[in-house]
């Protein structure tokens, strides 16, 4: 069964603004990934944070962590028709079995 | 090698036909995951390996569907008796298991086709 539950399941904008994924989850967690997959084949990890981490920067990405909540969101900032691919979250538990939602498409119009 | 290997890339069979699906993951990486996923759908899991052996085998569909890890590195995925609906994209990743928090790397999958 899916642990993650991504929101929306697909998003389009315009390039340059900036677009916000939501991922949520059922049970306790070590860690929350994100995912991308461009062509329906092999994912390239983006960032991960740990389930004591609430905030997390890697480049144009930003990613936050709310456990009270079980929830995160994954933000890119100035977007790119490049960055057009679907993202998975996906998270670890204590067993280190990697459980992924469902996706979300992004689609971002030049 | 310097990222998870899977062969081959593309299979079509016949259905009721046997096919044989193989990931070689990052060298020293304990864990091993087997996904399934369907034209514009999410990541079916299948099995994770953890060493050797298999502490879940929940996501396997049927007994069609076996996995094996031998040495604790490669991984054989076997289909036995082939229908339709295994038509997808199999894919494997690899984690260091050993390191906590740690990211997994994924092959480019195994595109199945059942015809």
């Amino acid at each position: 069964s899916q642990q993650g539950e991504e929101d929306p399941q697909a998003l389009s904008i315009q390039e340059g603004e900036n677009a916000t994924m939501n991922c949520s989850y059922k049970t306790s967690i070590n860690n929350l990934q994100w995912y991308r997959q461009n062509s329906g084949r092999g994912l390239v990890h983006l960032i991960l944070i740990r389930s004591n981490e609430r905030e997390k920067h890697s480049g144009r990405l930003r990613v936050t962590l709310d456990t009270s909540k079980k929830s995160s969101s994954l933000l890119i900032t100035a977007s790119r028709a490049a960055d057009t691919a679907s993202y998975f979250c996906a998270t670890t538990g204590a067993n280190s079995k990697l459980t992924f939602g469902k996706g979300i498409t992004l689609s971002v119009r030049p | 090698g310097a990222g998870v290997s899977q062969s081959p890339s593309n299979k079509v069979t016949e259905k009721g036909k046997d096919v044989e699906l193989r990931c070689d993951p990052i060298s020293g990486h304990t864990a091993l995951y087997w996904y399934r996923q369907s034209l514009g759908q999410g990541l079916e899991f299948l099995i994770y390996f953890q060493g050797n052996s298999a502490p879940d085998k929940s996501g396997l569909p049927s007994d069609r569907f076996s996995a094996e890890r031998t040495g604790g590195s490669v991984s054989t995925l076997t289909i036995q008796r082939t229908q339709q609906e295994d038509s997808a994209v199999y894919l494997c990743a690899s984690s260091s298991a050993r390191v906590a928090n740690t990211e997994a790397f994924f092959g480019q999958g195994t595109r199945l086709t059942v015809v």
